[in-house]
């Protein structure tokens, strides 16, 4: 079966970094992209950026080009993503998830999230 | 952008009812569209792909409908279990927004 696990939670002060991994397991791990979503506490649900593990292709959110970094391991189908210069506002539960599909693309896997706490 | 409106952003319905929910694209989405399911203090989960594709697994009570700029997410005799927030979100074109979500409580 298809599983994401991600690492565990993590506190930061301002303007440091954290890196979060995502290990897949259950596929083929170069046929799906990973797609990263996060959610500040009590808010929606806001799409980070995606990449594909076969060509390590990226694609960010504008708002978070320049701070963000998705990279994977295809030898242990593991999918990491970097977040830079941390701001208060970016508190929130991160999540990997499975971007299945070509063409017609949805999440149809997810991780268990992982709780960034940035504070002073 | 595309950006994704829903409402309502709120809903109190009781277990048996039918309840609707809709989405609206800025642009004209065809039929990228997908609507996900998440209960408090856990991941998202996928209902409905491709504007009315149901996921494998998800109970046939849950619908979806639409195309270009609208769409629905109809679930019919609501369950216990059904009690969550909803989200609808495009894929025609990065960045895959999200609508801002339904909450559906218990009446």
């Amino acid at each position: 079966q298809v599983q994401l696990v991600q690492s565990g939670g993590e506190v930061k002060k301002p303007g440091a970094s954290v890196k979060v991994s995502c290990k897949a397991s259950g596929y083929t791990f170069t046929t799906c992209g990973i797609s990263w979503v996060r959610q500040a506490p009590g808010q929606g649900l806001e799409w980070m950026g995606w990449i594909n593990p076969y060509t390590a292709n990226t694609n960010y959110a504008q708002k978070l080009q320049g701070r963000v970094t998705m990279t994977t391991d295809t030898s242990t189908r593991t999918a990491y993503m970097e977040l830079r210069s941390l701001r208060s506002d970016d508190t929130a539960v991160y999540y990997c998830a499975r971007d299945y599909g070509g063409a017609i693309t949805y999440f149809d896997y997810w991780g268990q999230g992982t709780l960034v706490t940035v504070s002073s | 952008d595309i950006q994704m409106t829903q409402s309502p952003s709120s809903l109190s319905a009781s277990v048996g009812d039918r309840v609707t929910i809709t989405c609206r694209a800025s642009q004209t989405i065809s039929r990228y569209l997908n609507w996900y399911q998440q209960k408090a203090g856990k991941a998202p989960k996928l209902l409905i792909y491709v504007a009315s594709s149901l996921q494998s697994g998800v109970p046939s009570r849950f619908s979806g409908s639409g195309s270009g700029t609208d769409f629905t997410l109809t679930i019919t005799s609501l369950q216990p279990e059904d009690f969550a927030t909803y989200y609808c979100q495009q894929s025609y074109s990065p960045p895959r927004t999200f609508g801002q979500g339904t909450k559906l409580e218990i009446k």
